[in-house]
């Protein structure tokens, strides 16, 4: 079946250095991909997402490439703030249009940075 | 700008007791969906509702749970007799027509004694 493996965390970093979360995926078909981040006390929010294999996803300094070749959807962000402190969730839907469907999770990483 | 919203924020119940946890999601959407993360496991689809009635349900989503849009705006997650391993964070989520993005509430953590 479709799953999500992304790399275990805590990862730890200091202000401004270069973030990467590393997430691969196991799918039939042409899966949407997506990271949701989730700040303490509240949900999970969508952060940028990737609907077909090349496209980037970008949003708030991150980034984020669908690679089919690798099965890959890793996370990237150059500059990271203490305010991005949070726990990041890649997961993966088995629709092309992405929203209607089930998404399946990775276990999420948690990403603390410190001044 | 709207939100979905979920109470309670946590929920403590004794073992084999009924809980019913609620959700709001945010007004015109039009698909919804009941997550849950187990502390320190993956987030796990459990259930989506279109319609009213389940669209998709997961092997989790035995004869314990059921999920219910009572008046257009609510959309609640009920366990009849709760397990042990039931404990875990909620999470709701609703979809508009566009279907682009799911949207989340904050959760519920469900803690059974």
């Amino acid at each position: 079946g479709n799953s999500v493996t992304q790399m275990e965390g805590p990862v730890t970093l200091s202000e401004e250095a270069f973030l990467t979360i590393n997430c691969t995926y196991t799918a039939t078909g042409y899966p949407s991909l997506f990271w949701y981040v989730q700040y303490p006390g509240e949900g999970l929010q969508l952060l940028l997402k990737a609907t077909k294999a090349d496209d980037k996803g970008s949003n708030k300094g991150f980034e984020a490439t669908y690679r089919k070749e690798t099965t890959s959807f890793h996370l990237e962000k150059g500059s990271v703030q203490v305010s991005d402190s949070a726990v990041y969730f890649c997961a993966l839907s088995d629709l092309p249009s992405g929203g209607y469907n089930k998404l399946i999770f990775g276990a999420g990483t948690r990403l603390a940075v410190h001044p | 700008e709207p939100e979905v919203t979920q109470t309670p924020s946590h929920q403590v119940t004794q073992m084999g007791q009924e809980v019913i946890l609620r959700c709001v999601p945010i007004s015109n959407h039009l698909y919804f969906y009941w997550y849950r993360q187990i502390l320190g496991q993956k987030v796990e689809f459990l259930v989506s509702f279109y319609n009213n009635e389940i669209s998709e349900k997961s092997e989790i989503f035995d004869d314990q749970f059921s999920v219910e849009r009572p008046d257009g705006s609510n959309f609640t997650l009920k366990i009849r007799s709760t397990k042990l391993e039931d404990s875990a964070m909620y999470f709701c989520a609703s979809v508009p027509k566009d279907g682009n993005e799911q949207f989340f509430g904050p959760g519920t953590r469900l803690t059974v004694l």
